[in-house]
């Protein structure tokens, strides 16, 4: 099992700012990182999966970028809307195995 | 595709009892995983299977639980004899591939034993 930190835990964005958030996991064995947008009531979706060090990917308003050797990965939300409040969880992978070990995520919300 | 199906929705149970859930993921997609979501624990991955194989079930909490998937379409997730402490949200996840692929998560079954 990793340790996978994630940062904030909860965040109050006004509608139409940016912001950004972390995800901290071990450097050593790794093999992929997963972001996923978790809505309430709802299920995990999968956002982005990042393998090479120095990484960057883009939807829409949303990116990431992934350290492999220090052990992070950043999420930005450019211009955030309403819809964009949900928990944002990452996940790596690691060690020879293909299951993912999910952080406790970034609850995000956009406040009007 | 229908996404990765689960049943049931909602399961309310008397301690004691068994338990079965129940997942079809989507077709053509060879990696079918179980986790359990749980406040104090956040989301924790109990099983996976490749191909219809039990690859790693290190996350089974213990002996109560077991899972199989008797072929591609089917898997299940049994608690016998349940226990309160299992009361959580479980989905079930399938992909492609090993673990550079995104997973599709189901709808979740919400477990709650009395």
């Amino acid at each position: 099992i990793l340790n996978v930190e994630q940062s904030p835990q909860s965040l109050h964005v006004q509608e139409g700012d940016s912001t950004n958030f972390t995800c901290s996991f071990p450097s050593s064995n790794f093999y992929a990182l997963h972001w996923y947008r978790w809505e309430t009531a709802k299920s995990p979706e999968a956002l982005f999966v990042m393998t090479l060090n120095g990484d960057e990917k883009k939807k829409g308003r949303i990116s990431a970028t992934l350290n492999t050797k220090e052990g992070y990965s950043y999420l930005y939300i450019k211009g955030s809307q309403p819809e964009d409040s949900a928990t944002y969880l990452c996940a790596p992978a690691g060690g020879g195995a293909d299951g993912l070990t999910f952080g406790k995520g970034t609850h995000l919300i956009i406040q009007p | 595709d229908a996404g990765v199906i689960q049943s049931p929705r909602h399961e309310v149970t008397e301690m004691g009892q068994e338990v079965t859930l129940r997942c079809k993921p989507i077709s053509g997609h060879d990696y079918l995983f179980w986790y359990r979501q749980t406040m104090m624990r956040g989301l924790e991955l109990l099983i996976y299977f490749n191909n219809n194989v039990p690859i790693d079930d290190s996350g089974m909490p213990e002996d109560r639980f077991s899972a199989k998937m008797p072929n591609a379409s089917f898997s299940t997730l049994k608690i016998q004899p349940s226990e309160p402490r299992d009361s959580a949200v479980y989905f079930c996840a399938s992909s492609r591939g090993r673990s550079s692929y995104e997973q599709y998560f189901g709808p979740g079954t919400r477990l709650t034993v009395t």
